[in-house]
């Protein structure tokens, strides 16, 4: 099956670091990946589509400066938060889309920021 | 008011029991339908996925959709306490080739 990866599984920072999170597929290559965000208790929230060689398309409401999307390569995209504050903990979690369209989604990355 | 709806639960339901969870939404122009299991600290792992109204079988699960209601639901059969998870339904208006959009998810504990 399809196997989505994300580096690291859980991240402890201090507040205006930067913060880099890494979506690789396994088994697979992926043209385009999303990045989404969930809060405790809420839906996850997609931030950006990410496609292979070109700039990440971001949602409305969602800084893209703040929000660095890498896709360099057809099976890895990173997403860096950079001077993150503590109002960007959450759960990161990315997703890898397949040929067929279904969508693959890495088992998520937790970030605090402190 | 939101795009896609659903009762955030917690439900409990004894195993062996019957579950039934469910979505509705508002735009018309959603065509496809998924339900997605994640576990606590985990990703979403798509479960089932549905093209229009229908009903879609798969082992214990069930997949159902009402398009004239804008109403979604997946049944699971013969609950077991491993099926406990929060589903997610979501929905898109092509497959593959557009966002997804998600519902809250529903927190499902099946008690042994």
């Amino acid at each position: 099956g399809a196997v989505v990866s994300q580096h690291p599984s859980w991240v402890i920072c201090k507040s205006g670091t930067s913060v880099k999170i890494e979506c690789r597929s396994l088994d697979f290559q992926a043209t385009t990946m999303f990045w989404y965000r969930q809060f405790p208790k809420q839906s996850l929230m997609l931030m950006a589509t990410s496609n292979e060689g070109s700039k990440a398309t971001y949602e409305q409401g969602v800084e893209k400066d703040k929000f660095l999307i890498n896709h360099a390569s057809l099976t890895l995209s990173t997403l860096t938060v950079t001077s993150a504050h503590p109002e960007d903990s959450s759960f990161y979690i990315c997703s890898a889309r397949v040929a067929s369209g279904t969508q693959y989604f890495g088992p998520g990355t937790r970030l605090l920021v402190l | 008011q939101k795009e896609v709806e659903q009762d955030p639960g917690p439900l409990s339901v004894p195993e062996g029991a019957i579950v039934s969870l469910n979505c509705t939404y508002s735009n018309s122009a959603f065509q496809y339908f998924m339900w997605y299991r994640q576990y606590s600290r985990k990703g979403p792992e798509l479960l089932m996925y549905t093209y229009s109204s229908g009903n879609k079988e798969d082992g214990r699960f069930t997949a159902q959709v009402d398009k004239s209601s804008k109403y979604i639901s997946l049944f699971i059969r013969d609950s077991q306490p491993s099926d406990s998870a929060t589903y997610l339904c979501a929905m898109s208006g092509t497959f593959g080739n557009e966002k997804l959009t998600f519902g809250t998810g529903t927190r499902l504990t099946i008690i042994p």
